[in-house]
């Protein structure tokens, strides 16, 4: 079965450094969403991508996070300058179609961020 | 605004009984409604759907009810096992660009 991976699976960074988290989408999907989940808190909404553009952004989704699809299969979240409150699992997702329910989205395994 | 919320944070029950996770929402304006699964260090796993124009719909082992009077739904999940255990996030899905507001989340524990 077709799946979204993500790399890295973990990171440690410094407060203030700058850090990308990638996926590869699947292969045939078109439309890409990022979203992250603070420890024992619920999945929040980051962004959500199509045709080299951003559909749609949250509040969380400042100007210190950019999206990027910087070839034919990857996607990225740069995080330009960590926090410690960005310490996160962050989900990349992907879907063929402009998803109409979630059973078109499907989401990686997560990239679990620690900010020290 | 919207927001997806659950009622109880954690849930636990005996092998091979019923099982009933809650969810209230907000805002009316979701097209859909959706149950994940979400074990230790994975990532959300779909479970079952449910339009905003519908109160049922079945799946294998699991039912999601939908009442929109008093914006509630729930998830039932038939003979719970043990490989059930897990995080469960009811979500609205709101068809703008693919936006997904997950609720808290519940954790069902499973007792042999």
């Amino acid at each position: 079965e077709p799946e979204v991976t993500q790399t890295p699976s973990h990171q440690v960074t410094q407060m203030g450094q700058e850090v990308i988290l990638r996926c590869v989408p699947i292969s045939n999907h078109l439309y890409f969403y990022w979203y992250r989940q603070i420890l024992g808190q619920k999945v929040e909404f980051l962004v959500s991508f199509y045709n080299n553009e951003i559909s749609e952004k949250s509040e969380i989704f400042d100007d210190q996070f950019s999206v990027e699809r910087p070839d034919g299969s990857n996607f990225t979240l740069k995080i330009r300058s960590t926090k410690l409150e960005d310490s996160a699992m962050y989900f990349c997702a992907s879907s063929l179609i402009r998803a109409i329910s979630g059973n078109t989205i499907y989401f990686g395994e997560g990239s679990w961020l620690t900010v020290v | 605004g919207e927001s997806v919320g659950l009622h109880l944070p954690t849930l636990s029950v005996q092998e091979g009984d019923n099982s009933i996770i809650n969810c209230a929402y907000s805002n009316s304006a979701s097209d859909y409604f959706i149950w994940y699964k979400q074990e230790s260090g994975k990532g959300p796993q779909f479970i079952i759907d449910i339009r905003s124009n519908m109160d049922k719909r079945q799946g294998q082992r699991v039912t999601v009810l939908l009442n929109k009077t008093v914006k509630h739904l729930s998830l039932q999940i038939a003979a719970t096992q043990p490989g059930d255990s897990a995080v469960y996030f009811c979500a609205g899905f709101y068809n703008q660009g693919g936006k997904l507001i997950f609720g808290q989340g519940t954790e069902l524990s499973v007792k042999p």
